[in-house]
């Protein structure tokens, strides 16, 4: 069965500390991969992709996550976290058009 | 660029009764999806539409009905309200399958509670 699996649920962080949200999927054939994020009260926006080429991709705000297929893993990164990156981040895989997501990540940054 | 609006943003309503909660894009894409979003299990799908008069069932069907007359809307309607069903519903686009990736473009959601 396709699924996406992310490792935390919650994480709580200080400013300026370094970020890694895991995320592993479970899907038969070639996948495109992404992570969204969803800022309180907002709506999901796309934060990076990766669909072929290079596996380590970077996205918005200093984000990039690294494709390793052997380990079928999507992790997210951050080097320095900030205050406004506190939000919720979702791991989705698609096969073509239809996209399946993780429970998400809810990351709290402390000033 | 007005993208996909949804309305309406806030609903409350009770057991029983009919809701639809309506879906516009302006893009021309050509699939269009409804997810739920609660919290510990992420966004599910319900429905999704890969063109107009074209829909198939999700992750969680159950209890919903969608249309897609026209390529621009994809209403979601709750037939009976349950309580189990109060959640935010978010409609999403993406483009055709030959130029597909897999993006998807969301709406703001709309807030169903169901007393």
């Amino acid at each position: 069965a396709q699924s996406v699996s992310q490792h935390n649920h919650h994480v709580i962080l200080s400013e300026a500390a370094s970020l890694e949200l895991g995320c592993n999927y479970s899907y038969g054939g070639t996948v495109n991969l992404f992570w969204y994020v969803q800022y309180p009260g907002q709506h999901l926006q796309l934060l990076l992709k990766y669909f072929s080429g290079d596996p380590l991709v970077k996205g918005i705000k200093g984000f990039e996550a690294e494709f390793i297929k052997s380990k079928f893993s999507f992790n997210l990164r951050k080097p320095s976290v900030q205050w406004s990156d506190t939000a919720e981040y979702f791991c989705a895989v698609s096969g073509g058009f239809k996209t399946i997501f993780g429970a998400g990540t809810r990351l709290f940054v402390k000033a | 660029d007005a993208g996909i609006t949804q309305s309406p943003r806030y609903k409350i309503t009770e057991t029983g009764r009919q809701v639809t909660l309506m879906c516009h894009q302006t893009w021309s894409h050509s699939y269009m999806f409804w997810y739920r979003q609660d919290l510990g299990h992420g966004l599910r799908l319900i429905y999704y539409s890969a063109a107009a008069d074209i829909t198939d069932k999700g992750e969680v069907p159950d209890g919903y009905v969608v249309s897609r007359s026209k390529t621009e809307n994809f209403p979601l309607t709750l037939e009976s309200a349950t309580r189990s069903q109060t959640s935010v519903y978010f409609c999403a686009s993406s483009e055709s399958r030959d130029r597909s990736t897999g993006e998807l473009f969301f709406g703001e959601g709309s807030r169903l509670t169901v007393l």
